[in-house]
């Protein structure tokens, strides 16, 4: 089935670490996107890629980093300098377009220690 | 800038009666507007979405959203609500400017946490 897998489904880190959040798809989708979910504050953007090697930052990139090598690949990386990681993290891609909606992994709660 | 409004935190229904899930927008030209619903610890799945044409939708598990120009409104519908329709529901909207590579940024409402009551 083509969808996209978000793993580990919850992640605890300690203080002054960095951890990395994995996002894969196989639906041949060129747009990638990171989501930061808090309760009664809807999904915000953290990053997004529309093609593979670019990516541009979202309205909340601060203490966060991505990369873009594969098209099926666009890991998030939660650096030290995020001083409230705790939340609910979701992936998502589209195949390109305006009129096309984003499909979205089943997230991780990233909490700490 | 562009922005969507969920006026309602929270929504109940009974069992059966007819539903709706309201949202506003606010966008510098012809919106793409978006509905999705979330169940608890998962992600977001696609309901349906208005681009252009009918001001009335149809989409997944018998819901339908009206497109209101004049009021800047795309609420969610269904007339007759299950048990399981209990989610919380996401309305977004998609800027309508053109970016370089035609892919342009998601605006999230905050959500509409809806109970349906047996």
């Amino acid at each position: 089935d083509g969808g996209i897998t978000q793993s580990p489904k919850y992640l605890f880190r300690k203080e002054g670490q960095n951890v990395t959040l994995s996002c894969e798809q196989n639906l041949n989708h060129d747009a990638m996107y990171w989501y930061r979910q808090d309760p009664g504050q809807g999904l915000r953007l953290i990053y997004y890629s529309q093609i593979v090697n670019d990516f541009q930052k979202g309205d909340i990139a601060e203490g966060y980093s991505v990369s873009r090598e594969k098209k099926e690949s666009f890991p998030l990386t939660v650096t030290s300098a995020q001083k409230n990681p705790t939340a609910f993290y979701l992936c998502a891609s589209s195949p390109g377009g305006r009129n096309q909606p984003q499909h979205f992994g089943d997230g991780t709660r990233l909490s700490i220690l | 800038a562009q922005s969507v409004a969920q006026p309602e935190d929270q929504v109940n229904v009974a069992e059966g009666n007819p539903l709706t899930v309201k949202c506003t927008y606010s966008v510098s030209g012809n919106p793409y507007l978006f509905w999705y619903v979330q169940y608890p610890n998962r992600g977001l799945q696609f309901l349906l979405k208005y681009i252009t044409g009918d001001n009335l939708v149809k989409g997944s598990y018998g819901f339908e959203a009206e497109f209101n120009k004049s009021q800047t409104s795309f609420h969610l519908k269904k007339p007759s609500a299950l048990v399981s329709d209990s989610a919380l529901y996401f309305c977004a909207v998609r800027d309508p400017v053109i970016s370089n590579f035609g892919n342009e940024k998601l605006t999230f409402g905050t959500g509409t946490r809806l109970t349906i009551i047996p």
